[in-house]
């Protein structure tokens, strides 16, 4: 089974600007996490999509926002990007997204804002 | 507090020493407790889970979980090169879901 790939995998973009990320899960997956990936903080929850839907979200400010599509792949979206945004973006599949579930990380999406 | 802590200080250790990692925890809600591994430039991969307090032992990898004291660890014998990686601790059961929270990690470095 190929494992979750995301795309682009490096991206510079300006302060200001907006982004779209991309996650595809195994197949089979239905529910999609997202985390942001720094230095600083380390790994932070951003939010997950189960069918659609959006199931959970982290702490993160309103720019950050995200969608999945029928197809359970997603797309993440950040608008207004800040200098702090620069980090690694991770997205997780699992199947239903159930709490004893194993998440598969892809690779990640670095992003670095000038 | 941060819900998870693990001191991110990298470790440097000769090849065959035992690697020693923990963490702790502030909210007791956890249940389910994991250590991922991840690579430069690659995302986190599931090392070793565990529910509740106890060990689990796969290979020359064991996991503890001592939900009295909310302290986790992990232990790697006989280190090789290919471990060096940043460890992650992780836990989930609070939210009711799959949301993970993580430690900082920890850079470990296995020198031949």
């Amino acid at each position: 089974k190929a494992g979750v790939t995301q795309t682009p995998r490096y991206l510079i973009k300006t302060r200001g600007q907006q982004v779209t990320l991309s996650c595809s899960p195994i197949s089979g997956h239905r529910s999609v996490s997202w985390y942001q990936q720094t230095p600083g903080q380390g790994l932070q929850f951003l939010f997950e999509y189960f069918s659609e839907t959006q199931r959970n979200k982290g702490n993160f400010p309103g720019r950050f926002s995200g969608r999945q599509f029928s197809n359970s792949r997603s797309e993440m979206n950040v608008s207004t990007l800040e200098l702090g945004d620069s980090a690694l973006y991770l997205c997780a599949s699992s199947s239903r997204g159930g709490e004893r579930e194993t998440q598969y990380f892809g690779p990640g999406t670095r992003l670095l804002v000038l | 507090q941060k819900e998870v802590e693990q001191d991110p200080g990298p470790l440097s250790v000769p090849e065959g020493a035992i690697v020693s990692l923990n963490c702790t925890y502030s909210n007791s809600a956890f249940q389910y407790f994991m250590w991922y591994r991840q690579y430069s430039r690659k995302g986190p991969e599931l090392l070793m889970y565990t529910y509740s307090s106890g060990n689990k032992e796969d290979g020359r990898f064991t996991a503890q979980v001592d939900k009295s004291s909310k302290y986790i660890s992990l232990f790697i014998r006989d280190s090789q090169p290919s471990d060096s990686a940043t460890y992650l601790c992780a836990m989930s059961g609070y939210y009711g879901n799959n949301r993970l929270a993580f430690g900082k990690g920890n850079q470990v470095v296995v020198i031949p």
